[in-house]
């Protein structure tokens, strides 16, 4: 099972620039969710998905935008790029029932420089 | 919202010694915790979790106690070894938990030979 899987794993973006940081799972999970880490600070969340067409903001959404198209992809665009947008990205699901737990993809370390 | 605060920032111990992380939240209506453990470029993976209505549980060297009514919960790892040496998160979610976990900073657990 390949699970949670995210693209690029790494990227180096100039101020202004855009990206789109892609997240797939194949576990047929309707909760997703997308989280930036910065050191020492641990885990916060950006924005989220309950299922295909909805979306909601989370703690820290300024300067991102997400979709979800599909149940299985929710990508997370970045315009305008600035460094404090300098991070590790990591996409999580969740089966969405009472409790489950986050299957976490493997993160996508970016730089703005 | 949900606030979690985590501590240690870091622990160090001897092999062999015990290790307790404590974590507290804010909200009362919060009822899932996980620990999550992550090694250096690594994401996040769940090592054990407690539901509100269990005090303690525990999984072979690993347990979580949980006191609803001071909201603190704490992740205890006996009898060390190098393996273990990694940077652990809490969390909490409440209800169905659609708008994600709330995650501490995390503790970096050195295991010291």
């Amino acid at each position: 099972n390949a699970g949670v899987t995210q693209t690029p794993k790494f990227r180096i973006l100039k101020i202004g620039q855009s990206m789109t940081l892609q997240c797939t799972q194949d576990m047929n999970h309707n909760y997703m969710y997308w989280y930036r880490q910065d050191p020492g600070m641990g885990l916060k969340l950006i924005y989220y998905s309950v299922g295909a067409g909805i979306t909601d903001k989370g703690e820290v959404p300024n300067g991102y935008n997400v979709s979800r198209s599909t149940t299985e992809d929710f990508p997370l665009r970045l315009e305008l790029a600035a460094p404090s947008q300098t991070s590790v990205y990591f996409c999580a699901s969740s089966s969405g029932t009472t409790n489950s737990p986050l299957h976490f993809g493997n993160g996508t370390r970016l730089t703005v420089t | 919202g949900e606030n979690v605060e985590q501590h240690p920032s870091t622990l160090s111990v001897q092999e062999g010694d015990s290790a307790v992380i404590k974590c507290t939240y804010s909200d009362s209506a919060s009822n899932y915790f996980p620990w999550y453990k992550q090694e250096l470029g690594k994401r996040p993976q769940l090592i054990i979790d407690i539901r509100s209505n269990v005090g303690e549980k525990k999984d072979q060297r690993i347990a979580v106690t949980l006191n609803k009514t001071a909201k603190h919960f704490s992740l205890h790892i006996t009898e060390t070894q190098p393996e273990d040496s990694a940077v652990y998160f809490c969390a909490a979610i409440r209800g169905g938990g659609a708008d994600g976990l709330t995650f501490g900073k995390g503790t970096h657990l050195i295991i010291q030979p």
